[in-house]
């Protein structure tokens, strides 16, 4: 596609809720990201796919929190049992190469989940 | 660890002022360095880089130079317009893989 599309742009949840966000990369991305932001505060890195590979997971704040990219197109961030600290705008991107250092991101206008 | 941090904001200026909103950064390793902007309702879009000290890079009138020697990579800009309104934010690289962010600026310009 023509840019990184996240679905849905706006989640509410119950606490306790298991939510799903999707990511749809520019097609031939080999790099996809995850990144949280919270109101004021700029995005924070979840985790990283090289293709279907997850190579770091370091920044999921707990293991309610999974990511997968299984064809390595499209990705899910899944959240478990959401929690009220969880509200946040969830912001994917992807570049056609391998990590960062000098690369460039696109990203996606992010998925914002409210949990009640 | 590694961090960037970000002039705080809110910060409103008039059309055709001067703009400069700083950034620092911590000096671990040889990162390069970013100007990402997030206009309202949109994803963030990268506005500049620069890879490695005293490279500038450039942007829509923006400028931002990579200093070393002061750990800086300020941004500015001669005359802003109203449509530069938006979250600017600056970020390093971290290893291969990572950006690491500062907590963003938001810039309003009155006509």
């Amino acid at each position: 596609g023509a840019g990184v599309s996240q679905s849905p742009r706006y989640k509410v949840a119950k606490r306790g809720q298991d939510v799903a966000l999707r990511c749809d990369p520019i097609s031939g991305h080999v790099s996809l990201f995850w990144y949280q932001q919270a109101l004021g505060q700029g995005p924070e890195f979840l985790t990283y796919f090289q293709n279907e590979a997850q190579l770091d997971k370091s920044g999921l704040p707990s293991d309610r929190f999974f990511a997968e990219r299984p064809e390595g197109s499209v990705s899910t961030l899944k959240i478990q049992r959401t929690q009220q600290e969880d509200s946040a705008v969830y912001l994917c991107a992807s570049s056609t190469h391998r990590g960062t250092g000098a690369n460039v991101l696109t990203f996606g206008a992010g998925s914002r989940l409210t949990v009640l | 660890g590694d961090s960037v941090t970000q002039m705080e904001g809110p910060v409103t200026l008039s059309e055709e002022a001067f703009l400069t909103i700083n950034c620092t950064y911590t000096a671990t390793g040889y990162p390069s360095l970013f100007w990402y902007v997030q206009y309202p309702g949109e994803g963030l879009q990268l506005l500049l880089k620069a890879t490695k000290a005293d490279d500038k890079g450039s942007n829509k009138g923006f400028e931002a130079t990579y200093r070393k020697e002061t750990t800086s990579f300020h941004l500015e800009k001669g005359s802003v317009q109203v449509s530069d309104s938006a979250v600017y934010f600056c970020a390093r690289s971290q290893g291969a893989q990572k950006l690491v962010f500062g907590q963003g600026t938001r810039l309003t310009i009155n006509p």
